[in-house]
């Protein structure tokens, strides 16, 4: 079955650090996401891609974050100057039409 | 006002009973109803899609939608204790961002 493929599994990076959290979507997909589950709390909606662009975004993703499509298989998600409050699970999902999201296994990202 | 409410639990039932999940969302723009599985530190699984009011069946799981009162509903038939995970459900409007309830951890003891 196919699947979203999130690298890495874990992450530890120090405060202030740049982190690029790396997705290859599933391949006929054509909507992508990022969410985030901070430990104990709910997933919650980072942004969503499609088309090459950003076509929604929570008040989560400030300028502290961007996301890429740099070629036909990975989607990104860098964060800059990464913060004490950004360790999560960071999720990727890829959707063929908006419905029936498939997530990936996600990224624990650890800022010590 | 929480956009998704889910009681997060936790359930514990034995195996071989029926676990009755529910939650309940304030926007009635929300069209797309899932139930998501989600074992510790791992990624949502989707067990069920929905998009109308009515019941849908997949082997054990049934989901039930009722749109006029904003409740979702999620029931395991025969539980077994490889059920016992969180569950999650969401909803999405046409753009398609998930909202989230806050899951229920479900304990089936053998």
């Amino acid at each position: 079955e196919p699947e979203v493929t999130q690298t890495p599994s874990h992450q530890v990076t120090q405060m202030g650090q740049e982190v690029i959290l790396r997705c290859v979507p599933i391949s006929n997909h054509l909507y992508f996401y990022w969410y985030r589950q901070i430990l104990g709390q709910k997933v919650e909606f980072l942004v969503s891609f499609y088309n090459n662009e950003i076509s929604e975004k929570s008040e989560i993703f400030d300028d502290q974050f961007s996301v890429e499509r740099p070629d036909g298989s990975n989607f990104t998600l860098k964060i800059r100057s990464t913060k004490l409050e950004d360790s999560a699970m960071y999720f990727c999902a890829s959707s063929e039409d908006r419905s029936g999201y498939t997530f990936g296994s996600g990224t624990r990202l650890t800022v010590v | 006002q929480k956009e998704v409410e889910q009681d997060p639990g936790p359930l514990s039932v034995p195996e071989g009973a029926i676990v009755s999940l529910n939650c309940t969302y304030s926007n009635s723009a929300f069209q797309y109803f899932m139930w998501y599985r989600q074992y510790s530190r791992k990624g949502p699984e989707l067990l069920m899609y929905t998009y109308s009011s009515g019941n849908k069946e997949d082997g054990r799981f049934t989901a039930q939608v009722d749109k006029s009162s904003k409740y979702i509903s999620l029931f395991i038939r025969d539980s077994q204790p490889s059920d016992s995970a969180t569950y999650l459900c969401a909803t999405t409007d046409s753009w398609g961002k998930l909202q989230f309830g806050a899951g229920t951890q479900v304990v089936v003891t053998p």
